[in-house]
């Protein structure tokens, strides 16, 4: 069955410094999501992305967030300046349709800020 | 916000015995949905449920959905060790919103007791 697979699995960076979090949604899948979970707890909504934009994105999703589809099948998460309170598991979904279709998510980064 | 609670936060009990979970939510919805998540792993899509459908089966699991009261029930039956996961319930908006974000509620933590 197909997968949405995230790299890396575990990313460590100090504070301030940019990273990117890549996936490779599943490929007739034309909706992408990134979600966050901190320490086990609620899964956060961030921006969810279609036909090359955001169509919708969070609180959370500030200047310091970007999203982009750079080719055919990756899709990324750029945080440009990390703070400590972005450690967190990031997830990336996809799915088929806009509504009424399930999301299929990845294994998740966890990003580590120190 | 159309987020979903969960309740009980956290459910022990022993193998073979039936678990209930609850989710309420705010707003009005085209669908509801229940995911899953092992420690440390991405979520998995269980069922998806209808605002036109009122109960939904899915081998042990029975969903229900109330859309005068906002809310709905995941019933595992004749739970089993491999079943002690995190149990999300996830909403989204009506289509007349344009809302492209699914909505994830704060998860129901199912311990099961051999």
């Amino acid at each position: 069955e197909p997968e949405v697979t995230q790299t890396p699995s575990h990313q460590v960076t100090q504070m301030g410094q940019e990273v990117i979090l890549r996936c490779v949604p599943i490929s007739n899948h034309l909706y992408f999501y990134w979600y966050r979970q901190i320490l086990g707890q609620k899964v956060e909504f961030l921006v969810s992305f279609y036909n090359n934009e955001i169509s919708e994105k969070s609180e959370i999703f500030d200047d310091q967030f970007s999203v982009e589809r750079p080719d055919g099948s990756n899709f990324t998460l750029k945080i440009r300046s990390t703070k400590l309170e972005d450690s967190a598991m990031y997830f990336c979904a996809s799915s088929e349709y806009r509504v009424g279709s399930p999301l299929h998510f990845g294994n998740g980064t966890r990003l580590t800020v120190t | 916000s159309q987020q979903g609670e969960e309740d009980p936060q956290a459910l022990s009990i022993q193998e073979g015995e039936n678990a209930t979970m609850n989710c309420s939510y705010k707003t009005s919805i085209n669908n509801l949905q229940w995911y899953r998540q092992n420690s440390g792993r991405g979520l998995v899509h269980l069922i998806l449920i209808r605002s036109n459908e009122r109960e939904k089966h899915s081998g042990r699991l029975r969903v229900t959905l109330d859309t005068s009261k906002k809310s709905s029930s995941l019933l595992i039956t004749a739970s089993r060790a491999a079943d002690t996961a995190s149990y999300f319930c996830a909403t989204d908006g009506l289509l007349m919103n344009r809302d492209d974000k699914i909505i994830f509620g704060k998860g129901t933590r199912l311990h099961i007791l051999p």
